[in-house]
């Protein structure tokens, strides 16, 4: 069965330190996977998505995430983080069925202090 | 920019009562989904709906839950005789196709039941 395993439920890093949140899934195809932002009273947005192709994704708001299927990992950086980004951010893998639903990982909350 | 919006922001209901939980999916979108959190829990899927019609479900989403697109604008999730362990929220999404079409999300509707 797919599943999403995000390690960290909090972390906390100082403005303009930079940030790595980690993703490891579980799914026996070529997965395709993604990292949503929760910011409080709001809903999921995008941040970035990997289908295939350069295993170094950029998104939206500085970040970016590597591929690694041999580490089964997905993890989300960026280099300086600025106070907005506090957040929750999930990432998320998707069925490849009738569907494409979405598996979500439990969540890491980003806190960051001045 | 368009968006998916939920009504109501937050709902509080007796057990046992039903409650209709409401979205307007962006416009030309034609996939829609439901989601849920239970506090401090994974987002989980509940249902997928196209063309009319559900897609698929998940094992969370018994007799007691029920989509509708009734006026082709609207996206209702309806929960029959709402439970204790109801209370969650709920997130619709919409995606303009299938596959890899990112899922706008709502920003929730936070259900309470007593």
């Amino acid at each position: 069965a797919q599943s999403v395993t995000q390690p960290d439920i909090h972390i906390t890093v100082s403005e303009g330190a930079s940030l790595e949140l980690r993703c490891n899934y579980s799914y026996g195809a070529t997965p395709y996977l993604f990292w949503y932002v929760q910011s409080p009273g709001q809903g999921l947005q995008l941040l970035l998505k990997y289908f295939s192709g350069d295993t170094l994704v950029q998104g939206i708001k500085g970040f970016e995430a590597e591929f690694k299927r041999s580490q089964s990992s997905f993890n989300l950086r960026k280099p300086s983080v600025h106070w907005s980004d506090a957040a929750e951010y999930f990432c998320a893998v998707a069925r490849m069925d009738s569907s494409y639903k979405l598996i979500f990982g439990s969540g890491t909350r980003l806190l960051v202090r001045p | 920019e368009p968006e998916v919006t939920q009504t109501p922001s937050h709902q509080v209901t007796q057990m046992g009562q039903e409650v209709i939980l409401r979205c307007v999916p962006i416009s030309n979108h034609l996939y829609f989904y439901w989601y849920r959190q239970i506090l401090g829990q994974k987002v989980e899927f509940l249902v997928s709906f196209y063309n009319n019609e559900i897609s698929e479900k998940s094992e969370i989403f018994d007799d007691q839950f029920s989509v509708e697109r009734p006026d082709g604008s609207n996206f209702t999730l309806k929960i029959r005789s709402t439970k204790l362990e109801d209370s969650a929220m709920y997130f619709c999404a919409s995606s303009a196709g299938r596959g890899l079409d990112e899922q706008f999300f709502g920003p929730g509707t936070r259900l309470t039941v007593l």
